[in-house]
């Protein structure tokens, strides 16, 4: 696509409950990238997927976050058991080559609540 | 661990004055880039710079990367009103960018 979508926009969920928050990078972009950002703060690194492998998973805060991106291109961000401090806003970005060279393109993210 | 610090938070200017906002790393950086977030909005790609001492400009923004490679800063010359945003640096670290917290750019009324 042209730019970088995610869906929803919004979910709020209830403490306890799964979510899947969904990424649909640039076509042809190999890097994909996942970062939140809670208020007044910078984007926080998640994960980082090369293709298909997750090439740096060292940000996902717990093992309650997991993704995927089984075909190297849609990437499914999933939370279990969410807790109010997952709160924030979840942004995929996405690259046309491997590693932080090149700037980063991202969605208008998914904003999560918690209650 | 590595950290960018951004100073500062906010700057408060009048349309038309100039403005400026500085990154830190506590180690060598391989490159640098430059993001702005409208409220509401993304991060937008604006600029990466890669050489000891290197200086870019787009129109009225002048970016700087020292000499040692551990500083940034972006400068803004005559502010306009569609420059309000907060702008955020991010370092390279391996695979990562790591984020400093932001500057703030309001314009006052």
């Amino acid at each position: 696509g042209a730019g970088v979508s995610q869906t929803p926009s919004n979910k709020v969920t209830e403490k306890g409950k799964y979510v899947e928050l969904r990424c649909d990078p640039i076509s042809g972009h190999t890097a994909l990238y996942w970062y939140r950002q809670s208020l007044g703060q910078g984007p926080e690194f998640l994960i980082y997927f090369q293709g298909t492998g997750a090439a740096d998973d060292s940000g996902l805060p717990n093992d309650r976050f997991f993704a995927v991106r089984p075909e190297g291109s849609v990437s499914t961000l999933k939370i279990q058991r969410t807790e109010r401090g997952d709160s924030a806003v979840y942004l995929c970005a996405s690259s046309s080559q491997a590693g932080p060279n090149y700037g980063y393109t991202f969605g208008s993210g998914t904003r999560l609540t918690v209650v | 661990g590595q950290q960018v610090m951004q100073i500062p938070q906010y700057q408060h200017v009048q349309e038309g004055e100039d403005f400026t906002t500085y990154c830190n790393s506590s180690t060598t950086l391989s490159n640098i880039q430059w993001y702005k977030q409208r409220p509401g909005g993304h991060p937008v790609f604006l600029i990466q710079l890669v050489k000891s001492g290197e200086v870019k400009k787009q129109k009225r923004l002048t970016f700087q990367f020292g000499e040692a490679k551990k500083n940034s800063s972006l400068h803004i010359t005559a502010t306009q009103t569609t420059d309000v945003g907060t702008y955020f640096c991010a370092g390279r670290r391996n695979y990562q960018l790591i984020w400093g917290a932001g500057t703030k750019l309001i314009i006052k009324p």
